[in-house]
């Protein structure tokens, strides 16, 4: 059972440059989420989707951009990377986007902008 | 918006008792969720409060007051594998988690 994954691992990214963070579930899950992950700052959230064909802005979504064509899919992209863009980047999904929804993470990228 | 607030780092010994605390202000509450981290790995999930009182699960347990705007993560019989930064996560009326920043909890032998 693979639940969420996400590719690449890592990857270190001069800036300007596009750059496609990709996450795959495989639970059927209706939700998904990205967030980025700061030292001091805690999970933030960037994007979501209630479910596919739907997306939705968080807290941080300046920069970039996503999209939900099928259920499993949940890609990431950064048009134009800037080195404020140096993060931990979970994807996450849930069953349902509900209140009481526990969100299920992936192993994480870590992207470097320099 | 939402606002969390939760102690940087805690210590404690192999076998003792911590307890996390978490405030929070929002301008909706619909649960709070507490997560646990291990560096370099995702978040787990520990727990889900929605009503006041305690939930126990094992070796931990996590209260709730909602007119209090408060929680704790209480981990019993501490192990050294439980060094890892909890995380408290409130839910607001948008239904979407907002993060403390973690509490670092390191177990000394």
């Amino acid at each position: 059972i693979a639940g969420i994954t996400q590719a690449p691992t890592s990857q270190i990214l001069a800036a300007g440059r596009r750059m496609t963070l990709r996450c795959t579930q495989d639970m059927r899950h209706n939700a998904m989420y990205w967030y980025r992950q700061d030292l001091g700052l805690g999970l933030r959230l960037i994007h979501y989707s209630n479910t596919a064909g739907t997306t939705g802005k968080g807290e941080v979504p300046d920069g970039y951009s996503v999209s939900r064509a099928n259920t499993d899919d949940f890609p990431l992209t950064l048009a134009s990377a800037v080195p404020s863009q140096t993060s931990v980047y979970f994807c996450a999904s849930s069953e349902g986007a509900g209140a009481s929804n526990e969100q299920f993470f992936g192993p994480g990228t870590r992207l470097t902008v320099l | 918006g939402q606002n969390i607030d939760q102690p940087t780092e805690m210590t404690a010994t192999e076998g003792a008792i911590v307890q996390i605390n978490c405030t929070y202000q929002t301008s909706g509450f619909n649960g709070l969720f507490w997560y646990q981290q291990h560096a370099g790995e995702a978040p787990t999930f520990l727990s889900y409060n929605v009503l006041d009182g305690l939930e126990e699960k094992g070796r931990f347990s996590s209260f709730l007051s909602r007119s209090k705007g408060y929680s704790y993560l209480l981990l019993k019989e501490l192990q050294m594998k439980d060094s890892a930064s909890y995380l408290c996560a409130v839910t607001s009326n948008d239904y979407k988690l907002s993060f403390g920043a973690g509490t670092t909890v390191t177990v000394r032998a």
